[in-house]
């Protein structure tokens, strides 16, 4: 059954410091894609990063990055230089595809703390 | 572009009342998704539509949930009878039929209920 799975409930990292968010996922699709999205304590869901499963290379978006490691099957998040506004929940996900149509399915998600 | 625009943000109501969630999609999309999310289940998909017709509503918990696309850019879920049970942040998503990193799926603020 194709599933996300996080492990980590909670994360504290201190301002500046890069921190790594676990993610890692189930599928028998040869082709696939991941999310991150953000979700601050006001609610929303942002969308930070994607990554295909045929990018050969790691997908970067400013401060963010994907380790995405196939073999493994994980796509771990990395936030450089953390910040304040950084604390909030982060969900990975994973596209299902469809014949009409594809759709998400989400990971528990994993709660970031940052530290001055 | 507006986003995806849901109302109301916030309803408190009583045990056995009607509850209606409305969503607007973003223009030109042509897949709507309602999630619900709960600290207990996290984020589960309730069900989806494609070009205005459903595709999977497996997620849906009850025949008191019912969901109608009436057009291309404006859906509702209704709750009928309401039951604490089903307090939680309602959130509406909008996407072209094929998610990628070109094509995110793009969620709206959310409805939070609360059912008394």
């Amino acid at each position: 059954a194709q599933k996300i799975t996080q492990t980590q409930p909670g994360m504290f990292v201190q301002e500046k410091e890069a921190v790594t968010l676990d993610c890692t996922y189930d599928t028998s699709d040869q082709s696939y894609g991941l999310f991150w999205y953000k979700q601050p304590s006001s609610g929303e869901m942002i969308f930070l990063i994607y990554q295909g499963s045929y990018d050969e290379q790691n997908a970067t978006e400013g401060r963010y990055s994907l380790n995405f490691q196939k073999a493994r099957k994980s796509a771990n998040l990395v936030i450089s230089a953390s910040q304040l506004g950084d604390s909030a929940m982060y969900f990975c996900a994973m596209i299902l595809r469809g014949e009409n149509t594809d759709k998400l399915i989400f990971g528990t998600g994993t709660r970031l703390q940052v530290f001055p | 572009d507006a986003g995806v625009i849901q109302s109301p943000r916030h309803e408190v109501t009583e045990m056995g009342q009607e509850v209606t969630l409305r969503c607007k999609l973003i223009s030109g999309h042509n897949s709507l998704f309602w999630y619900r999310q709960t600290m207990m289940r996290g984020l589960e998909l309730l069900i989806y539509f494609n070009n205005n017709v459903p595709i999977d509503d497996s997620g849906m918990p009850e025949d008191r949930f019912s969901a109608k696309m009436p057009n291309a850019s404006f859906s509702t879920l209704k709750i009928q009878p309401s039951e604490p049970r089903d307090s939680a942040v309602y959130f509406c998503a909008s996407s072209f039929r094929g998610i990628s990193g070109a094509n995110v799926l793009t969620f709206g603020a959310g409805s939070r209920l609360t059912v008394l």
